[in-house]
C-alpha cells in the first residue's frame, strides 16, 4: 500500500514571506501524487497533481511542488504568502484508482 | 456544470441510532467515492462505488454502507452510531476511478453523535 507523511501539523507564517510544507510518500511502485487544499468550513480542492513528465509542478495562485523521487518527497512551496492562503493543506497518493491516501495535513496559518 | 452537493451540512444524533447522508456528483461523473474526517485529521477512505457496483472499501466496519443510483447519486448510511462516528464526511466524484484522475469534493457533512 502506497501512504503520505506530513511533516509539521502547523505552520505558522508572517504574510509575503516564503513557505514551504514537506510530504514524504512511502511507494514501491510508480506514484501519483497530489496537494488538496482544505478552507475553512470547506471541502477539499485540487492544488496541483504530479503524474509524469516535468518533476516541477505550478498551481495557478502561485504554488508549485516538486517530485523528488531520491528523497521520496513532494514538498509545497510558494514563494511569497498572502493571508487568503490560510488553510488545510493535503498531501494524497491514490492507491487502488483514485481512492485516496491522505495525510494529515498541515495547517498554514499566514500572519497579518 | 454543477458541482459536488451533500445534504444535509450538519447532523446531530443519538449513539445507537442510523443516519442516511446524501450527495449528488458533479455532471458527467460516475464515481462517487466517501471519506470521513475526523477533527483535526485527514480524510479516510470510506469505500467507492463506480456505476452503482462498490468498488473498494477501506477499513471501515459494515454498518457502515453505501449506495449509488442510476443517476450516479450516492448515500452513506451509518447503522448503530458510535460516539467516534463523529465527522465531517466527505463526498468525492471523479469521471471514472483512474489513480490519475482528480476527486471533486463537496463541502461535507458534519455529523454529531451525542
Amino acid at each position: 500500500a502506497q501512504s503520505v507523511t506530513q511533516l509539521d501539523s502547523q505552520v505558522p507564517v508572517f504574510e509575503e514571506a516564503p513557505v514551504e510544507l514537506r510530504c514524504n510518500y512511502s511507494s514501491s511502485v510508480s506514484v501519483y501524487l497530489f496537494w488538496y487544499v482544505q478552507y475553512p468550513n470547506q471541502g477539499l480542492q485540487l492544488l496541483l497533481k504530479y503524474l509524469s513528465g516535468s518533476t516541477l509542478v505550478e498551481s495557478i495562485n502561485g504554488f508549485e511542488a516538486e517530485f523528488n523521487k531520491s528523497q521520496t518527497s513532494f514538498h509545497l512551496r510558494k514563494p511569497s504568502v498572502h493571508i487568503s492562503d490560510t488553510a488545510e493543506y493535503f498531501c494524497a497518493v491514490p492507491n487502488t484508482g483514485n481512492q485516496f491516501y491522505f495525510g494529515t495535513g498541515t495547517s498554514l496559518t499566514v500572519i497579518p | 456544470e454543477t458541482g459536488v452537493t451533500q445534504s444535509p451540512t450538519h447532523l446531530i444524533k443519538t449513539r445507537g441510532q442510523q443516519v442516511t447522508l446524501r450527495c449528488s456528483s458533479q455532471s458527467g461523473h460516475n464515481t462517487v467515492s466517501w471519506y470521513q474526517q475526523a477533527l483535526g485529521q485527514g480524510p479516510q477512505f470510506i469505500f467507492q462505488y463506480y456505476r452503482e457496483e462498490e468498488n473498494g472499501r477501506g477499513n471501515f466496519p459494515p454498518r457502515f454502507s453505501g449506495l449509488q443510483f442510476p443517476n450516479y447519486s450516492s448515500e452513506l448510511n451509518v447503522n448503530a452510531l458510535e460516539l467516534d462516528d463523529s465527522a465531517l464526511y466527505l463526498c468525492a466524484s471523479s469521471p471514472g476511478g483512474a489513480e490519475d484522475t482528480e476527486a471533486f469534493f463537496g463541502q461535507g457533512t458534519r455529523l454529531t453523535v451525542v
